[in-house]
């Protein structure tokens, strides 16, 4: 199938914005998800938006959405050195026996220089 | 609260051992997950257990043998195992779609399994 795809790399000064863009394939998703995951640790949830919006803001981040062209971005603003991290995007699908599944795009790795 | 445990931390085992790895919430969700992680690569399902039952099984090979004993725990029971299946192993829950809403899924911290 097609892959949920992410740029792979960006580099950001302490205290500009960063934009990490993702391109899902499931037009039918109704939840689309970001995570963060910190060298060696799990996935910590960020946010997530619902496909009848077109955006979300939530402290620093804003979560954009066209669901015409298939393309969620997550903002955020004042980066800072602890955002270093990879960050997922993910669309969900519902499963008939239950429970849910996950879509993982590709990966992010957002560096964030002094 | 949002937490979910996994132990060990960390793994190391020889292809002829046998070894579990434990996953625990208690936020009163009725689907957990397991999923594995390679380097720099995003979480591939692996299994998906509903109010205790096996939902989905994402062909993966049976030398992992889940479990999922009650609603707050879930067991990954590891058996001749290669060198290849060495990754972090994430366990996740989140409420069940009969439930309503979002159905974020909230993660553990891993383990970390190495294959000798």
């Amino acid at each position: 199938g097609e892959d949920v795809e992410q740029s792979l790399f960006l580099s950001v000064r302490e205290g500009d914005s960063s934009v990490i863009n993702c391109t899902y394939t499931d037009s039918s998703s109704t939840y689309l998800y970001w995570y963060k995951q910190e060298p060696g640790a799990g996935l910590q949830l960020l946010t997530y938006i619902f496909s009848n919006m077109d955006m979300k803001q939530d402290q620093r981040l804003t979560v954009l959405l066209n669901k015409k062209d298939k393309h969620l971005s997550l903002r955020i603003a004042d980066t800072q050195t602890g955002d270093s991290a990879i960050y997922f995007c993910a669309e969900r699908s519902l499963l008939t026996g239950g429970g849910n599944k996950l879509t993982f795009g590709t990966g992010t790795q957002l560096k964030v220089e002094l | 609260d949002t937490e979910v445990t996994q132990t060990p931390k960390h793994l190391v085992m020889g292809m002829t051992n046998k070894k579990s790895l434990k996953c625990e919430q208690h936020m009163g969700h009725r689907a957990m997950y397991w999923y594995k992680q390679k380097a720099k690569k995003p979480p591939e399902l692996m299994f998906v257990y509903s109010y205790e039952k096996l939902s989905i099984n994402e062909s993966v090979p049976s030398r992992f043998s889940p479990e999922c004993p009650n609603s707050s725990l879930l067991n990954l029971h590891l058996h001749a195992l290669q060198p290849e299946d060495s990754a972090l192993y994430l366990c996740a829950s989140s409420q069940d779609w009969t439930s309503g809403g979002a159905y974020e899924q909230y993660f553990g911290p891993g383990t970390r399994l190495t294959v000798t």
